[in-house]
């Protein structure tokens, strides 16, 4: 069965420094979705992105994130200055129409800024 | 605004039924979904509803009331393994992102 795979698992990285966090979406899926996690709490939708670029993206998204399809397989989520607060859980996923229905989600990368 | 409600905790039995309720306030409606999250693990996706009625896949049943703006995740034959959070989540329009509860932790007793 096909799944959304995301790469590292788990990130540790510095205050200010520079992330890169990668996903595989399912093949024939069109629409490509990034959310996050912080411990605890629920889940929040960070941006989504059809067509080459950003449909949508939330208050959170904001200058520090950025997001990008570098080839037909990658999808990207950049944070250019890490945060301790940005320390969560964060999800890809992708579905293959715009209803909304059946997103499926990866794995997830956990993310420590220290 | 966006709200959406349902309770933090519940505990049912093995072998039992339980019911989780959801309520929803948000901008627009295109459906509800109910995910499943294990401790540490993605969301999986368990049901999606858009019109009024029941939906039912195996031992999971999901109802929406779109005038009431409400909806239950129904579980029957309650295994240990069901033992996860349950997130009940709404698109609030067509084109993309979904609306996230903060999820219902299910605890099952042996």
């Amino acid at each position: 069965e096909p799944e959304v795979t995301q790469t590292p698992s788990h990130q540790v990285t510095q205050m200010g420094q520079e992330v890169i966090l990668r996903c595989v979406p399912i093949s024939n899926h069109l629409y490509f979705y990034w959310y996050r996690q912080i411990l605890g709490q629920k889940v929040e939708f960070l941006v989504s992105f059809y067509n080459n670029e950003i449909s949508e993206k939330s208050e959170i998204f904001d200058d520090q994130f950025s997001v990008e399809r570098p080839d037909g397989s990658n999808f990207t989520l950049k944070i250019r200055s890490t945060k301790l607060e940005d320390s969560a859980m964060y999800f890809c996923a992708s579905s293959e129409n715009t209803s909304g229905r059946e997103q499926y989600f990866g794995p997830g990368t956990r993310l420590t800024v220290t | 605004g966006q709200n959406i409600d349902q309770p933090t905790e519940m505990t049912a039995t093995e072998g039992a039924i339980v019911q989780i309720n959801c309520t929803y306030q948000t901008s627009g409606f295109n459906g509800l979904f109910w995910y499943q999250q294990h401790a540490g693990e993605a969301p999986t996706f368990l049901s999606y509803n858009v019109l009024d009625g029941l939906e039912e896949k195996g031992r999971f049943s999901s109802f929406l009331s779109r005038s009431k703006g409400y909806s239950y995740l129904l579980l029957k034959e309650l295994q240990m393994k069901d033992s996860a959070s349950y997130l009940c989540a709404v698109s609030p329009n067509r084109d993309d992102k979904i609306i996230f509860g903060k999820g219902t932790r299910l605890h099952i007793l042996p």
